[in-house]
C-alpha cells in the first residue's frame, strides 16, 4: 500500500531559525512530489513541485529535495518568518497511467516572533 | 489570473437536506478532483474526472455524486448529508498533457451539517 508519512506533526521554531521538513513515502516508484502550504480553514496552495528525475526545486526561500531511492523528500525553510507559519503538506503521485495524489498528513509550523 | 473557484465558501445545510458545492476553473485543466478534508487529517480524495471520463473511489460513499457539464464546472452533490459529512471541500485541477501534472487546489467549501 503506498503510504506517505510526515514527521513532525508539529513544529515551533524562532524566527529566523532555518528548518527542514520531511516527507517519506513507501513506494519509490513515483511520478511527482509536490508540496503544499495550506493556512487555517483554507484550500491548499502549491509551493514546490518535484518531478521524478529530478534531485531538487528552488523558490525564494523555499528548497525542496527528492531522494527516491531511500522515499524521502525534504522542504527546507531559510530564515523562517511568522508569516511562515501553516500547515505543511506533501503529495505524490505514482506511474504514468494515474493522476492520483497520495497526500501526508502534514506538518503544522509556527514561528515564534 | 487563471484559478479555481469554489462557491459557496461556506455552506450549512441541515441533516438529511441535499446540498450541491459549485466548482470552476480558468485553468483549461482536463482533470478535476473532489477532496474531503477533516480536521487535521490529510485531504482524501472522492472521485475525478479526465476529460468526461468520472472516476470514483472505492471507498466514497453512494451519498457522494458529481456532475461535470462542461471543460470548466464540475459539482459535488451529496444526497442526504449525515453529521459525519461536515468537512472542508476541496476541489482541484490538473493537465494531463506534459510532464509536470501538478494540481492547483480551489479556496475550498466549508460544509456544516446542523
Amino acid at each position: 500500500k503506498q503510504e506517505v508519512t510526515q514527521i513532525p506533526a508539529a513544529l515551533s521554531v524562532p524566527e529566523g531559525e532555518n528548518l527542514v521538513l520531511n516527507c517519506s513515502f513507501t513506494d519509490s516508484a513515483i511520478y511527482n512530489l509536490q508540496w503544499f502550504r495550506q493556512d487555517p480553514g483554507k484550500g491548499l496552495t502549491s509551493l514546490l513541485l518535484i518531478q521524478s528525475s529530478q534531485r531538487e526545486q528552488t523558490s525564494g526561500r523555499l528548497n525542496a529535495s527528492l531522494d527516491k531511492s531511500s522515499g524521502r523528500s525534504t522542504l527546507y525553510i531559510a530564515a523562517s518568518q511568522p508569516g511562515d507559519s501553516a500547515t505543511y503538506l506533501c503529495a505524490s503521485s505514482y506511474t504514468s497511467g494515474t493522476y492520483k495524489y497520495i497526500f501526508g498528513t502534514g506538518t503544522r509550523l509556527k514561528v515564534l516572533a | 489570473d487563471a484559478m479555481v473557484i469554489q462557491n459557496p465558501r461556506y455552506q450549512v445545510t441541515q441533516f438529511g437536506k441535499p446540498v450541491t458545492l459549485s466548482c470552476s476553473q480558468t485553468l483549461n485543466h482536463n482533470v478535476m478532483y473532489w477532496y474531503q478534508q477533516k480536521s487535521s487529517q490529510a485531504p482524501k480524495l472522492l472521485f475525478h474526472y479526465y476529460d468526461k471520463d468520472f472516476n470514483n473511489e472505492a471507498d466514497t460513499p453512494d451519498n457522494f455524486q458529481s456532475r461535470r457539464p462542461n471543460t470548466s464546472f464540475c459539482f459535488l452533490d451529496i444526497r442526504s448529508p449525515g453529521l459525519g459529512d461536515a468537512a472542508m471541500y476541496l476541489c482541484a485541477t490538473s493537465r494531463s498533457g506534459g510532464t509536470l501534472r501538478a494540481q492547483y487546489f480551489g479556496p475550498g467549501t466549508r460544509l456544516t451539517v446542523l
